[in-house]
């Protein structure tokens, strides 16, 4: 059973555009949600997380929303650029040692 | 400053043969961790090391898998007997404090099954 569920699959994003990945969990144990950006070749990399007592959490062009109500949380990219694309996880724990991913977004961005 | 290094890149073996993993983790990173991703799946946990200890081994899928973290610095995972179902991208991550400080993945080695 997927703990963390992600969406899209790939997204296919205008430069300067907006891209918006989803995510949803069961879990309410989860505490703390990190967002990973990875490249061909590479392993994941930390964007940014957040813990559930806020709601959104922003560090430049990349923005996390979190609805604790709902189990949901997205990121957001503003002003997409080439450089962005690559794939994208969300992920979950509830010790904040055993990440639970989804499945990943590959994300293009047209020049 | 060098991050988690692993090794080899790419492996390939046939069904029933032995391979070794190498994870360098950070030096002075006190947590280990390893993940899995098999083609088409989530990265998946496997397990995760304080030191020299398995904390939780709770990802590892059977007992064809054996990790060891001796001494406390570098980590490796032994897949014996291989089988195709084994087929994937084995990462590797360290971090200083555990408990949600950042994890740092090496590149990961990718292992395929024949």
């Amino acid at each position: 059973q997927q703990q963390v569920k992600q969406s899209p699959q790939s997204l296919i994003v205008q430069k300067g555009g907006i891209s918006i990945i989803n995510c949803a969990y069961e879990n309410t144990a989860f505490d703390y949600f990190p967002w990973y950006q990875q490249f061909p070749g590479k392993g994941p990399a930390l964007l940014i997380a957040i813990r559930p007592d806020v709601s959104e959490k922003k560090e430049g062009r990349f923005t996390i929303s979190f609805n604790k109500s709902a189990k949901q949380f997205s990121l957001h990219i503003m002003d997409s650029q080439p450089g962005d694309s690559a794939t994208y996880f969300c992920a979950a724990s509830d010790d904040g040692d055993k990440i639970i991913f989804g499945k990943g977004t590959r994300l293009h961005i047209l020049p | 400053e060098a991050g988690v290094t692993q090794f080899p890149s790419h492996s390939v073996i046939e069904k029933g043969q032995t391979v070794t993993l190498r994870c360098d983790p950070i030096s002075g990173h006190d947590n280990l961790y390893w993940y899995r991703r098999v083609m088409g799946k989530e990265i998946k946990f496997l397990l995760h090391f304080v030191k020299e200890s398995k904390q939780d081994e709770s990802g590892m899928p059977n007992n064809r898998f054996l990790a060891e973290r001796t001494g406390g610095t570098y980590s490796t995972l032994k897949v014996q007997p291989a089988e195709l179902e084994d087929s994937g991208v084995y990462f590797c991550a360290s971090s200083h404090l555990g408990r949600g400080d950042e994890q740092y993945f090496g590149p990961g080695t990718r292992l395929t099954v024949t």
